[in-house]
């Protein structure tokens, strides 16, 4: 089946910086999905993407959806203690019902 | 609305014993998922339903059995529970296609021991 690759697998930073991960798939994937989880909770949606180059933001984070479908990166600027968590990107496996995770990215903010 | 719903949200089981965990949601939506947690592995896709009597295997099924008698519930078995099955197990729900977002639970943490 597909698989997303996500990268990097974790990241520790210090408050106030400007943060990037990316996700990549060796298929096309025609929905990019980026979902973060909090400790001891599911995961919670951010941003979704739907068309190849689209460019979308939610308050501090950006994500785009490659032009080639095969990537998508998430980008959060200004980074504050409360981004702590892990970072999934996720997408429908060959169009159809079932939603396919990547293996997230761990974030942890040093203030 | 409540959203997704789970219970319990922890469980020891001993091995081989059986078990179900509760799944329901309140926002009329026709496509159920259930996933599991394993660390630094992300979620991988056990069982989904697109509506009340159908249910199709994901990527990890074995193990575990599903039905789906109403929209509302998704109940997930575990029949013969093994520590490999030792994770946390979410539900998630969505109205349907159309590129529409998963809206999670908040997880059951299940040990196999």
């Amino acid at each position: 089946g597909q698989q997303l690759n996500q990268s990097p697998q974790s990241m520790f930073i210090q408050e106030g910086e400007d943060v990037s991960m990316n996700c990549t798939s060796s298929s096309i994937f025609n929905t990019w999905l980026w979902y973060k989880q909090d400790p001891g909770e599911g995961p919670v949606l951010l941003i979704a993407l739907y068309k190849a180059g689209e460019l979308t933001s939610n308050g501090r984070l950006t994500a785009q959806f490659g032009i080639t479908r095969k990537d998508s990166f998430l980008n959060i600027s200004a980074s504050i203690p409360s981004d702590v968590g892990i970072y999934f990107c996720a997408g429908p496996q060959g169009g159809s019902e079932k939603l396919v995770f990547g293996k997230g990215t761990k974030l942890t903010v040093n203030p | 609305n409540a959203g997704v719903t789970q219970t319990p949200k922890f469980r020891i089981l001993k091995i081989g014993q059986s078990m179900t965990l509760q799944c329901a949601q309140d926002m009329n939506h026709n496509y159920m998922y259930w996933y599991r947690q394993d660390p630094g592995m992300g979620l991988k896709l056990i069982y989904y339903s697109v509506g009340a009597g159908i249910t199709d295997k994901g990527e990890v099924p074995n193990g575990y059995n599903v039905s789906r008698s109403t929209t509302e519930y998704f109940p997930l078995r575990l029949e013969l529970a093994a520590p490999s099955q030792t994770s946390v197990y979410f539900c998630a729900s969505r109205p349907g296609p159309n590129n529409s977002p998963l809206h999670f639970g908040n997880g059951t943490r299940l040990t196999v021991t």
